[in-house]
């Protein structure tokens, strides 16, 4: 069964920092790579995903790909309270082609 | 474009009853996936259905919870008999199939007492 693991958190950052949250996988095979932010009582949210390896940039988020290691990570930069949700990191391909997700890291950007 | 709908939003029962759960994905969406998301924990994948064929159901506790999609557009879930520990948020996603981008609807809270 492929494993996606976060570190729970909470992760604690002030206003203004950069919070960097990060995931790792089990299947070798995993092709395509996802962040979801997931705010109290709602649903995921795509905010990034990422094929190849290296970076992508988006506004103020890059996800970072080492498919060697087996690492993706989400760095979200100028973090501002309206950041402070759940993160959830999401891994899709494999032998059974399926979406798997991690449990989440808890990010709090403080005023 | 409408987003993934579901339905009901919440659903309170009680131990031993049986639920249904309803999505309606996104026009055009060959993919369609039912999560289980306990309080805390990230989503869990019960069932990914392609079009209408099942491409993983690994995970999902076939002796009381079954799913279907009817001509590959809508599906739904069953849980018959529940458990306490059925309670949580079951989220329903899409994607195209082309592109595995998942999209999802508001998700139905249940609780079981």
């Amino acid at each position: 069964q492929k494993e996606v693991e976060q570190n729970s958190g909470p992760l604690s950052v002030p206003e203004g920092a950069i919070a960097s949250l990060n995931c790792t996988y089990s299947d070798r095979g995993s092709q395509s790579f996802f962040w979801y932010r997931q705010y109290s009582g709602k649903s995921p949210e795509l905010i990034m995903f990422i094929y190849s390896n290296g970076d992508k940039e988006d506004g103020r988020f890059t996800a970072q790909l080492n498919k060697a290691s087996q690492y993706v990570s989400l760095l979200i930069r100028d973090s501002q309270p309206s950041d402070s949700a759940t993160y959830l990191c999401a891994v899709y391909g494999g032998s059974q082609g399926n979406l798997i997700f991690g449990k989440g890291t808890k990010l709090s950007v403080k005023p | 474009e409408a987003g993934v709908a579901q339905s009901p939003r919440y659903k309170i029962i009680e131990k031993r009853q049986s639920v249904a759960f309803w999505c309606n994905p996104i026009s055009g969406h060959a993919t369609l996936y039912w999560y289980q998301q306990i309080l805390g924990q990230g989503p869990k994948l019960l069932i990914q259905f392609q079009n209408n064929g099942v491409v993983d159901d690994s995970q999902l506790p076939k002796d009381r919870f079954s799913a279907e999609r009817l001509k590959g557009v809508d599906s739904t879930l069953k849980i018959q008999p529940a458990k306490l520990e059925d309670s949580a948020v079951y989220l329903c996603a899409s994607s195209l199939g082309t592109g595995p981008e998942a999209f999802f609807g508001q998700g139905t809270r249940l609780t079981v007492v």
